[in-house]
């Protein structure tokens, strides 16, 4: 069974940085491209980050360029996006998803977890 | 950037068709997915590749295209459908990926 469990959101202080985890398991983690995605309060879907299968190539939001940094560490399954500069606009549950890829072509956000709250505020 | 656009909400009564939009001037070379999402849960993929229904999704959920506008059809909506629903897609490069704006579908 497919399981990605989001960590490390919180309160933060405008300016100040955060990193959160999404621990995968139930699938083979370096055959999957994975990504970031975000919702604010009482709001839609927005696209953060995605990155590709081995780390080399990450893509961003115009909203998070230069302040996010998307990584992961296929030898522990975990995928992490690394949060400076944050504003208040960035209050948001954060959703770490799955794409489903067959080889190298990916379509769908086909599993997600349940989300981690990161609140910026002072 | 790129924008998906879809209608803010749709009403439907039970039993009937509801149909949700969603355009985008890359849709005609991109694939298109839909996703429902129920208060409190994480989002749901419910259409894949325009047209595919992935496995355990209801035969009342379909998805068509038309040059750079998708749909989003429940035939014979049911209570349990009242959601917000988003289309999904990436730029014409596949370097930007984006959801629309999302609809509430209400049941009344």
């Amino acid at each position: 069974e497919v399981q990605l469990l989001e960590s490390g959101g919180g309160l933060v202080q405008p300016g100040g940085s955060l990193r959160l985890s999404c621990a995968a398991s139930g699938f083979t983690f370096n055959n999957y491209v994975m990504s970031w995605v975000r919702q604010s309060p009482g709001k839609g879907l927005e696209w953060v980050s995605l990155i590709s299968f081995t780390g080399v190539n990450t893509y961003y939001a115009d909203s998070v360029k230069g302040r996010f940094t998307i990584s992961r560490d296929n030898s522990k399954n975990t995928l992490f996006l690394q949060m400076n500069g944050l504003r208040a606009e960035d209050t948001a549950i954060y959703y770490c998803a799955k794409r489903d890829c067959i080889g190298t072509k990916c379509y769908s956000f086909d599993y997600w977890g349940q989300g981690t709250l990161v609140t910026v505020s002072s | 950037s790129y924008e998906l656009t879809q209608p803010p909400s749709v009403s439907v009564s039970p039993g009937q068709t509801a149909r949700i939009t969603c355009s985008g001037d890359a849709l005609s070379k991109q694939y298109a997915y839909w996703y429902q999402q129920k208060p409190g849960q994480a989002p749901v993929v419910m259409i894949s590749k325009d047209t595919e229904r992935p496995s355990g999704i209801p035969e009342r959920f379909s998805g068509s295209t038309s040059g750079t506008t998708v749909t989003l059809t429940i035939s014979g909506v049911q209570a349990e459908d009242e959601a917000d629903y988003y289309c999904q897609s990436a730029d014409s490069s596949s370097s930007y990926w984006v959801f629309g704006g999302g609809t509430k579908l209400t049941v009344l």
